[in-house]
């Protein structure tokens, strides 16, 4: 089946420094791609969509300027949190529709990515 | 899309059937039924999905209800690694779009396999 992965799988940092997350889909195109949120012993929460070539669509409540999404590409999504803050630590999980899919098709899901800030 | 409900836990033995229920009273014509399961710390995967005919594939079966306003997701004999969160979406797929994809997760049902 299709493959998205994504990197770091894990990562720690300082308060005040930016992280970088990448979803990357393996085999297949993504035009686009999703982020969620979740923190502990809660569901997944969406962030926003990323579009390819285009700027990406955020969820009411969800700051565009502290968590910055780019689709370069149809197969590499990235996003970067800003100025992280412990508030911020979660797990980060991205997502994929496939180019080309009928639309009855599933998604892709990413390993996600634990962010910790110290 | 319609919102769900189901239990917040069970319990299976191992090798026996789990039958996961789901409510979607207020379902729409054009909605499907996914499932999805969570293994801890690890991203979603994905199971089955159905409109209104029962699925099957090699992972679980989907029983859906005549008046699709309730589901049931079957892992026929159910495995230690079956432990895990197990969501139940209604998703409209209409013409593409940003909504396409677009997961709306509920607290899902947490699924506790033992020996």
């Amino acid at each position: 089946g299709a493959v998205v992965s994504q990197h770091p799988s894990r990562v720690i940092c300082k308060s005040g420094t930016s992280v970088k997350i990448e979803c990357r889909s393996l085999d297949f195109q993504a035009t686009t791609m999703f982020w969620y949120r979740q923190f502990p012993k809660q569901s997944l929460m969406l962030m926003a969509t990323s579009n390819e070539g285009s700027k990406a669509t955020y969820e009411q409540g969800v700051e565009k300027d502290k968590f910055l999404i780019n689709h370069a590409s149809l197969t590499l999504s990235t996003l970067t949190v800003t100025s992280a803050h412990p508030e911020d630590s979660s797990f980060y999980i991205c997502s994929a529709s496939r180019l080309g899919l009928t639309n009855t098709g599933e998604l892709f899901f990413g390993e996600g990515s634990r962010l910790t800030v110290l | 899309d319609a919102k769900t409900t189901q239990p917040p836990s069970m319990d299976c033995a191992e090798g026996r059937a789990a039958n996961l229920p789901c409510n979607h009273s207020t379902i729409s014509g054009n909605e499907y039924v996914y499932w999805y399961r969570q293994i801890h710390s690890q991203g979603p995967q994905y199971i089955i999905h159905g409109l209104k005919n029962n699925e099957t594939n090699e992972m679980a079966s989907l029983i859906i209800t005549e008046d699709r306003k309730s589901s049931t997701l079957i892992l026929p004999h159910a495995t230690l690694r079956d432990t895990a969160v197990y969501y139940c979406i209604v998703r409209a797929l209409g013409a593409g779009g940003t909504s396409y994809g677009k997961l709306t997760f509920g607290q899902g049902t947490i699924l506790t396999v033992h020996p």
